[in-house]
């Protein structure tokens, strides 16, 4: 079985440049989560979709973050405009139903911005 | 107010000897799901062990078991026969449907870095 697939692992980019981060869940998976999680720190929930609709984007920094899920399957997180403190490893996980399951991980993408 | 809280920001153990890494956590409900992740400098987040709030045994897996006590509302992991590759970060977790419309979230406490000394 395919585990989640993220892209791309790495991404340097200047203050004030946008960016987009791609997750493809695993197949069935109904629920998709994006985290940020900046250095020492554990991951933040950033937003939650079941399916193709949003659960739970509460803490999404709206003004400059924005997802979508469009067909229940794979997501994108674009960034726009990127601040410095934006610097982090964005994760994506999935998981299966919508109750206490189990949450897969991708690897993350690593997120500079100077 | 902090839904999980792991108070060990690092801990040290022996190669060969048992450690626990603690956890509590703060719900109002009575379905909930309680995770621990394993994440290697690498960065990935590794799924280790999964304890039921219903789950009257505690959850093992290999090497780890879940200490859950839940009237304390304490979900401690132990690591046996510790291993050089055991060195990591530890995230524990809990999933519960804060909203009540059944949007079960997965929300994580800042971690305990292990190292394994030789």
């Amino acid at each position: 079985e395919a585990g989640v697939a993220q892209s791309p692992r790495y991404k340097i980019i200047e203050k004030r440049q946008s960016v987009a981060f791609w997750c493809n869940p695993i197949s069935g998976h109904a629920t998709l989560y994006w985290y940020q999680q900046i250095l020492g720190q554990g991951p933040k929930l950033l937003i939650q979709f079941q399916n193709n609709g949003v659960v739970d984007d509460s803490q999404l920094p709206k003004d400059r973050f924005s997802a979508e899920r469009l067909k229940g399957v794979d997501s994108t997180l674009k960034i726009q405009p990127a601040k410095l403190e934006d610097s982090a490893v964005y994760l994506c996980a999935s998981s299966y139903g919508t109750g206490v399951t189990e949450a897969f991980f991708g690897q993350g993408t690593r997120l500079t911005v100077v | 107010a902090q839904k999980i809280t792991q108070t060990q920001p690092g801990m040290f153990v022996q190669e060969k000897e048992a450690v626990t890494l603690d956890c509590t956590y703060d719900t109002s409900d009575q379905s909930y799901g309680l995770f621990w992740y394993k994440q290697p400098s690498s960065g990935e987040m590794i799924f280790l062990i999964y304890q039921g709030s219903y789950d009257e045994q505690n959850a093992t897996e290999g090497r780890y078991s879940l200490n859950f006590q839940k009237a304390r509302k304490s979900a401690n992991l132990v690591i046996s026969a510790s291993q050089l590759g055991d060195s990591a970060m530890y995230f524990c977790a809990m999933r519960e449907d804060y909203s009540g419309a059944g949007s079960y979230q997965l929300t994580f406490g800042k971690g305990t870095k292990l190292s394994v000394i030789p």
